[in-house]
């Protein structure tokens, strides 16, 4: 049974540039979140994808977008890359809304320079 | 002041040692309380979690949570090198999707 499968694994982009991240769900799971987690943090809340719909956002700019697909995978867009934007970021699927049984990718390391 | 709060360590400790890791938390609507431990480059992978106060054992791990001092606590027995990681914990209100985390304790077993 695949788990959460991310890609990539790691990314280099320049600032100003464009990113996308791409998230498979563990079999089964038809929710996906999207987290950022700085080097020595705990991972913040970007948003919640359901039913292809952004059910619920953190506190992250405009910048952060986001897409699920009916195949319930998903992308994370984040556009004019800033600096601080350096970050591993991770997705977590459930099934349902509830994330009291969510399953983490490995995570996309992504440096800005 | 951090919605969960969580000491950064490192904590070591000698193998067979057992491991007490704590959390506090400020938000009185948490209801779910959960730990994930994390290896290096990898993602986090959910321990267990409970809901509202009481204990839950797993193996070596009990998970504690004392509502009334919004205190949270994962105890490790029998701690192994392999249980060298970083902890976290997280928590989330009823209703609400997103997973709120301390800043994950670093746990170092020496052989």
């Amino acid at each position: 049974d695949a788990g959460v499968t991310q890609s990539p694994t790691h990314l280099i982009k320049t600032r100003g540039q464009q990113v996308t991240l791409r998230c498979s769900p563990k079999s089964g799971h038809d929710t996906v979140s999207w987290y950022q987690q700085a080097l020595g943090q705990g991972p913040q809340f970007i948003f919640q994808y359901y039913e292809e719909e952004e059910r619920q956002r953190g506190n992250f700019p405009d910048r952060f977008s986001g897409h699920q697909f009916p195949n319930y995978s998903s992308e994370l867009n984040v556009n004019a890359l800033l600096l601080g934007d350096s970050a591993l970021y991770l997705c977590a699927s459930s099934l349902g809304t509830v994330s009291t049984e969510a399953f983490f990718g490995q995570g996309t390391r992504l440096t800005v320079v | 002041q951090k919605e969960v709060e969580q000491d950064p360590g490192p904590l070591s400790v000698p193998e067979g040692a057992i491991v007490s890791l704590n959390c506090t938390y400020s938000n009185s609507a948490f209801q779910y309380f959960m730990w994930y431990r994390q290896y290096s480059r990898k993602g986090p992978e959910l321990l267990m979690y409970t809901y509202s106060s009481g204990n839950k054992e797993d193996g070596r791990f009990t998970a504690q949570v004392d509502k009334s001092s919004k205190y949270i606590s994962l105890f490790i027995r029998d701690s192994q090198p392999s249980d060298s990681a970083t902890y976290l914990c997280a928590s989330i209100r009823t209703g609400f999707q997103k997973l709120v985390f301390g800043t994950g304790t670093r746990l170092l077993v020496s052989p």
